[in-house]
């Protein structure tokens, strides 16, 4: 099945650096991927939707230059969370569109932890 | 997007069978109702998706009454390892860049 790999799974970082999260599709084409944050005991908040070769659309209240996407292939989307700070510092989970009997579904990724010390 | 209701929190024995429902009172024609497993630190995880009657598949059982206002999802014979969140979606499965508005989920605990 679709396979979206996402990396580091994990990091910490000092305040004020900048953080790369990737999110490739490993068996798979993916045209549209999305980035999502999650706070401890809440659900997933989608921050934007990443589009190969245009700009990505972020949701009211994401800040676009500090949560920089790049999506420059058809496997690879890229989040930089730009000069962190300790309150950046969530779960962030990326997704891809698949498509499953006839049926468009969505693969996430298995998520970067993020501390910002 | 249809806004989704699920129940916040659910217990259930080992071995029981849990059923979960979802309540999607403003579905679309075009919608289709996708289930999401989440544990721990992970990404979601597709369960089951449907548009009308039933759905089975090899770990899950999805019910969908004939107004699509409400969904039931079916988990047989629950194991420890079932003890996670889930996640019922609604939305349209022509696309695929459709935005996904994940609601509380229902934190599912199974006990020994």
């Amino acid at each position: 099945g679709a396979v979206v790999s996402q990396h580091p799974s994990w990091v910490i970082c000092k305040s004020g650096t900048s953080v790369k999260i990737e999110c490739r599709s490993l068996d798979f084409q993916a045209t549209t991927m999305f980035w999502y944050r999650q706070f401890p005991k809440q659900s997933l908040m989608l921050m934007a939707t990443s589009n190969e070769g245009s700009k990505a659309t972020y949701e009211q209240g994401v800040e676009k230059d500090k949560f920089l996407i790049n999506h420059a292939s058809l496997t690879l989307s890229t989040l930089t969370v730009t000069s962190a700070h300790p309150e950046d510092s969530s779960f962030y989970i990326c997704s891809a569109s698949t498509y499953r009997e006839n049926l468009y579904g969505y693969t996430f990724g298995s998520g970067t932890r993020l501390t910002v010390v | 997007l249809a806004k989704t209701t699920q129940p916040i929190s659910m217990d259930s024995y080992e071995g029981q069978e849990v059923n979960i429902t979802c309540s999607h009172n403003n579905i679309a024609t075009n919608d289709y109702i996708t289930w999401y497993q989440q544990f721990p630190s992970q990404g979601p995880r597709f369960i089951i998706q449907g548009y009308k009657t039933k759905v089975t598949n090899e770990v899950a059982s999805l019910f969908i009454p004939a107004d699509r206002k409400s969904s039931t999802l079916s988990l047989p014979r629950v194991s420890l390892s079932d003890t996670a969140v889930y996640y019922c979606l609604v939305g349209e499965s022509n696309f695929g860049n459709e935005k996904l508005t994940f609601g509380t989920g229902t934190r599912l605990t199974i006990i020994p």
